[in-house]
This record gives C-alpha cells, structure tokens and sequence, in this order.
C-alpha cells in the first residue's frame, strides 16, 4: 500500500480563490510528521509547511494552512487567495518516527499540478 | 546562507559512460539525501546519510549507482556504466536535527541526467 496518497492529478482554481489539494497517508507510528512542498516549473523543490502528529493545532504559514484529520489519516493543503505565482506541482510528504530520532526518511505522495488560472 | 550546491547543473553522456554527480549540503546540516524523479516514478529516495554513513540505500536501484559521502561538506552519486533509463532529474538534499527543527529537508537545483 501507498504510504502517501495524492488523488488529484490535477487541479484548477481561478486567482484569488481557495484551493485544496488532498493528502492521505498510511502510517502505523504514533509520532510521525507531514509536509507539503512546491515545484515550481524551474524545478527546485521548496518546502511550504509542516504538521507533527502531536500538534494540537493545524498548521498555517502565510496563505498555507494544513487541514490535519488525524482519525482520518489525512493533511490537506489550503491555499488561500491564490496567485499565479501559486501554480506549480505540490508535493504531500511524510517521516515516520519522531523528530528527535536518527531515521530522517521521506516518503513523497506523487504530486498535484496546481494551475491558477486569471 | 547558501543553499545545497549541485553540480553540474546538466549532464549529457552517453550510454556506458561513468557519471558523477556532487552535492555540498547547507553547513552544519548532517543528514543528506540523494533522490531521482522521473515522470513515471516520481520523487524516490536513493540513498541517506548521517553524519557521513549511509542509512539506507534500500532505494539504489542496482549495482551501477554508488553514493559516497567522504565529510560533512561533500557528496557523490555515481553511476557506471550509465543507461539511457537513468536519465532524470537527481536532487540532493539535506536537514539538521537541532532540537525545534521539523527536520525538514532543504532541496538542491537539482542535475538533469541525459542518458543518450
């Protein structure tokens, strides 16, 4: 099984509207850790936000904010105000263990294209 | 601060020829990554290191590739002979355990592999 689940090959949202891309993921740890990352078409990988699986709060960072459903193993990302800038592919991410430890693996999602259309 | 410095940026070789890619992590950093993405596979983790020993190279693919990290400030991905399916994007990254991190992982430029 997949540990990470990105289900929207694509998505579409007008300038300045919300958008939420989905996530799920697969995990027997109790102390893990979800992140989301952009790729732009230059290609680099740019992280945007992070939600450990202790947290009490869902994450925000700017427009960015991580809709984490811990019963429903899920943490989507929520654009907010969207802009042009905004569209590229975004990766869903996962580390299994806790922050502290030795084991700094991450298992990527296969990505959603965001497109931001004016 | 600099970032994680790839080189080269892009590569074109030809099938049987050796490649050696490189990768300078951020100072202080001590875990590096290497990954390949492709648009049929994705984003796959070839191989980890902490503080300079392989992890986990459960994910290189076969005999051909090789990664080595010699210190904290220098890492090499190689693979001999190369075949035109190892054409990809390679990345390299790497993060810091320090204590209020999320241990997130701070991405190369990435080198474009053509195998021809």
């Amino acid at each position: 099984a997949q540990k990470i689940t990105q289900t929207q090959p694509g998505m579409f949202v007008q300038e300045k509207e919300a958008v939420t891309l989905d996530c799920t993921y697969d995990t027997s740890d109790q102390s893990y850790g979800l992140f989301w990352y952009k790729q732009p078409s230059s290609g680099e990988m740019i992280f945007l936000i992070y939600q450990g699986s202790y947290d009490e709060q869902n994450a925000t960072e700017g427009r960015y904010s991580l809709n984490f459903q811990k019963a429903r193993k899920s943490a989507n990302l929520v654009i907010s105000a969207s802009q042009l800038g905004d569209s590229a592919m975004y990766f869903c991410a996962m580390r299994e263990g806790y922050s502290g430890g030795s084991n700094y693996k991450l298992t990527f999602g296969k990505g959603t294209l965001l497109t931001v259309n004016p | 601060d600099a970032g994680v410095i790839q080189s080269p940026r892009h590569e074109v070789t030809e099938m049987g020829q050796e490649v050696t890619l490189r990768c300078k992590p951020i100072s202080g950093h001590n875990s590096l990554f290497w990954y390949r993405q492709t648009m049929m596979r994705g984003l796959e983790l070839l191989i980890y290191f902490n503080n300079n020993v392989p992890i986990d190279d459960s994910g290189m693919p076969e005999d051909r590739f090789s990664a080595k990290m010699p210190n904290a400030s220098f890492s090499t991905l190689k693979i001999q002979p190369s075949e035109p399916r190892d054409s990809a994007v390679y990345f390299c990254a790497s993060s810091s355990p320090r204590g209020g991190s999320y241990n997130e992982q701070f991405f190369g430029p990435g080198t474009r592999l053509t195998v021809l």
